[in-house]
């Protein structure tokens, strides 16, 4: 398919554990975006990705949180010793570039729902 | 304070209705504006960009006044698929990432 691509669609875990959730983007985009969106709540930021620059990790809520782009490609989005907290659904987006131009859509993969027991 | 507010609603409208959502924005240096749409347990999907002048597509017209610091969003002749959560979003100015911040939608139910 042509769209942002994220497995797995849901992951259920006990608390403690590590989760890795990945995301496949549109080819051709370089920017690469993780938000999070708990339940009733708005999407929030986590980590943005351009090329081959540093990412922006200014959202990650704690150290637990980590991810990495390989390639790239494809990225992958770790939660170390889950908790309960983390619970939500994350979404992954990607765009032909980042900067502040009005005409940069982010397109969302369908999301993972991490559901932590 | 979020940076980020909307009425969450939720509006419900009979189809043909008029109905308008607001948003504010805390950060006066804020870039770049946007409307996306979510529907239940999808993804959100860009529905329209929102510029100073206003601007139309269709049955959707958006509007921002800087100066008050809020976007609006009007639908006309509101149909039943519109039924859904109408996020409005901006972009940081003293971030060049292009990450978005999300308010917490506004939920809109058109009933026949």
């Amino acid at each position: 398919g042509a769209g942002v691509s994220q497995s797995p669609s849901n992951k259920v875990t006990e608390k403690g554990k590590d989760v890795e959730l990945r995301c496949d983007p549109i080819s051709g985009h370089t920017a690469l975006y993780w938000y999070r969106q708990s339940l009733g709540q708005g999407l929030e930021f986590l980590i943005y990705f351009q090329g081959n620059s540093a990412p922006d990790k200014s959202g990650l809520p704690s150290d637990r949180f980590s991810a990495e782009r390989t390639g790239g490609s494809v990225s992958t989005l770790t939660i170390q010793r889950t908790q309960q907290e983390d619970s939500a659904v994350y979404l992954c987006a990607s765009s032909p570039a980042g900067g502040r131009g009005r005409n940069q859509p982010q397109h969302f993969g369908d999301g993972t729902r991490l559901s932590i027991l | 304070r979020k940076e980020v507010e909307q009425d969450p609603g939720p509006f419900n409208v009979p189809e043909g209705a008029t109905v308008a959502f607001n948003c504010t924005y805390s950060n006066s240096a804020s870039q770049s504006f946007f409307w996306y749409r979510q529907d239940c347990r999808k993804e959100p999907k860009l529905l329209m960009s929102v510029y100073s002048s206003g601007n139309e597509d269709g049955r959707f017209t958006a509007q921002l006044n800087r100066a008050s610091q809020y976007i609006s969003l009007l639908i006309r002749d509101s149909k039943l698929s519109d039924s859904a959560t109408y996020l409005c979003v901006v972009t940081p100015f003293y971030s060049n990432t292009g990450k978005l911040i999300f308010g917490q939608g506004t939920t809109l139910q058109v009933k026949p």
